[in-house]
C-alpha cells in the first residue's frame, strides 16, 4: 500500500485559516468515510483530532474541521494560534482492512 | 483515563528481532483494537499493525513478513515483534488504541528503539 499524498509544508499568519490535502485512491480514501487526522508535536504522542472525515473528538477545539470529496481529504484550520504549529498527519482505513497514513505537513505559524 | 506505555529494549542489533511491550492501564484491554504505529528519524508514521483483543490480527504489507502482534488480555498488554532487523527499523515506536475504522484516541509516549551493533 501507498502511503497518502500530502504537502510537504503550509503556512499561515495568526488568524488566517489554511487547509491541508490528503490524497489516496478508491481503495482507501475514496472507499470509505474512515479518515482521521493527527497533530504532532515533535517528542509528543499524536493527538487525534478528527475522525470519520469530520468528526472532532472532545476537547478538541472547533477551529479544526475534516471534509472529503472523492478520494482527497482536507483538514482545515481556523482562526490559526502559535500552537497550532505542528506536523500533520492524515490517515485511513483500506480495502485491506488495513490502515495507511499520509507523509505528514509541516505547518508553519508565520 | 486510558493511558499506554511501551517498554523494551532501546536497542537492537542488526539481523536481531526487535521485542516490544505495550501496557495499557486505566481501561480494559478488551472489546478493542490495538495498533503499532511508528516513526523513523526524519520521517513520517507508518502503521505497523493491530491485533484485536480476541487475537485476530492484520499487518502492514510491506512488513508482514518480519511482524508478529500478540496480546496478553490477563495482563492488559500487547506486544510487538520484528525479526531480521536492519537500521532502516531504527525509529520511535508507539501504541495505541484502535476504535473500529480510522481513530487511534490513545497513544503511548514512544520510546526510541536503534538499531545498531
Amino acid at each position: 500500500q501507498s502511503a497518502l499524498t500530502q504537502p510537504a509544508s503550509v503556512s499561515g499568519s495568526p488568524g488566517q485559516s489554511i487547509t491541508i490535502s490528503c490524497t489516496g485512491t478508491s481503495s482507501d480514501v475514496g472507499a470509505y468515510n474512515y479518515v482521521s487526522w493527527y497533530q504532532h508535536h515533535p517528542g509528543n504522542a499524536p493527538k487525534l483530532m478528527i475522525y470519520e472525515v469530520s468528526n472532532r473528538p472532545s476537547g478538541v477545539s472547533n477551529r479544526f474541521s475534516g471534509s472529503k470529496s472523492g478520494n482527497t481529504a482536507s483538514l482545515t484550520i481556523s482562526g490559526l494560534q502559535a500552537e497550532d504549529e505542528a506536523d500533520y498527519y492524515c490517515s485511513s482505513y483500506t480495502s485491506s482492512s488495513t490502515l495507511v497514513f499520509g507523509g505528514g505537513t509541516k505547518l508553519t505559524v508565520l | 483515563q486510558v493511558q499506554l506505555q511501551e517498554s523494551g529494549p532501546g536497542l537492537v542489533k542488526p539481523s536481531e528481532t526487535l521485542s516490544l511491550t505495550c501496557t495499557v492501564s486505566g481501561g480494559s484491554i478488551r472489546n478493542y483494537y490495538w495498533s503499532w504505529i511508528r516513526q523513523p528519524p526524519g520521517k513520517g508514521l507508518e502503521w505497523i499493525g493491530y491485533i484485536y483483543y480476541s487475537g485476530s490480527t492484520n499487518y502492514n504489507p510491506s512488513l508482514k513478513s518480519r511482524v508478529t502482534i500478540s496480546v496478553d488480555t490477563s495482563k492488559n498488554q500487547f506486544s510487538l515483534k520484528l525479526s531480521s532487523v536492519t537500521a532502516a527499523d531504527t525509529a520511535v515506536y508507539y501504541c495505541a488504541r484502535r476504535v473500529y475504522g480510522d481513530k487511534l484516541d490513545y497513544w503511548g509516549q514512544g520510546t526510541l528503539v536503534t538499531v545498531s551493533s
